[in-house]
């Protein structure tokens, strides 16, 4: 069966780093992308980019590069959502899913999600 | 890339039909039949229910069907059910690698 379980909820404050995680079961993890989705409390979904676990490679949407860095660890098949530096405007939902199709057009598996808060 | 354009809510009674559109542009939808449909109950994760285009995702009832037309995608639910009630999300791969997700729309059922 394939799994994404996704690390617990994190409660921090701004200016902190954080880094949440997404370990892939039940499937050749190094053989999909790996994406990250954020929705923000009442709102819908944004694409925030992807991970392929096979060489590391990373693609970023244009609204969230240099924002988050996105990683992987394939030895133990697990990717990573990382901020150096959290805002209150990053409290969220964040959701990993595993890419399918050609050019990972659509996302078959999701996790659980984390909920981030960045309060004072 | 700017979010794919949906109507914030749309309704039904039970047994009707309901049709919920997608807008995009020539660089995402209408460029690619990369299409994809996603469901999200209250608290819950996502959950793809349409991809490329048209083709149900394992599990799903035949209720569910998808289509395109130029830059326009459409999802629509045939014989409401009072489960179908959520929130629904179109995606489109817009080049590069990348994806887009359009603003959701809320589906109640009467």
């Amino acid at each position: 069966e394939v799994q994404l379980v996704q690390s617990g909820a994190e409660v921090n404050k701004p200016g902190e780093s954080l880094r949440i995680s997404c370990k892939g079961s039940g499937y050749s993890f190094t053989t999909y992308w790996i994406d990250w989705v954020r929705q923000m409390p009442g709102k819908g979904l944004e694409w925030m980019g992807r991970v392929d676990p096979s060489d590391s490679y990373t693609n970023y949407s244009p609204s969230f590069h240099g924002h988050v860095t996105i990683s992987v660890d394939k030895s133990i098949n697990t990717a990573y959502l990382q901020w150096s530096s959290l805002k209150a405007s990053d409290t969220a939902m964040y959701y990993c899913a595993r890419a399918e199709g050609v050019d990972g057009n659509f996302l078959d598996y999701w996790g659980q999600g984390t909920l981030v808060t960045v309060s004072s | 890339q700017s979010a794919l354009t949906q109507p914030p809510s749309a309704s039904g009674s039970p047994g009707q039909s309901v049709t919920i559109s997608c807008t995009g542009t020539s660089s995402d939808i209408g460029g690619y039949n990369f299409v994809s449909w996603y469901q999200q109950h209250p608290g819950k994760a996502p959950k793809l229910i349409i991809f490329e285009v048209s083709k149900r995702a394992s599990g799903v009832p035949d209720r569910f069907s998808g289509s395109k037309s130029g830059n326009t995608a459409s999802l629509t639910v045939s014989g409401l059910q009072a489960e179908d009630e959520g929130d629904y999300y179109c995606s489109s791969y817009a080049g590069s690698m990348h994806l887009v997700f359009g603003g959701g729309t809320k589906l109640t059922v009467l």
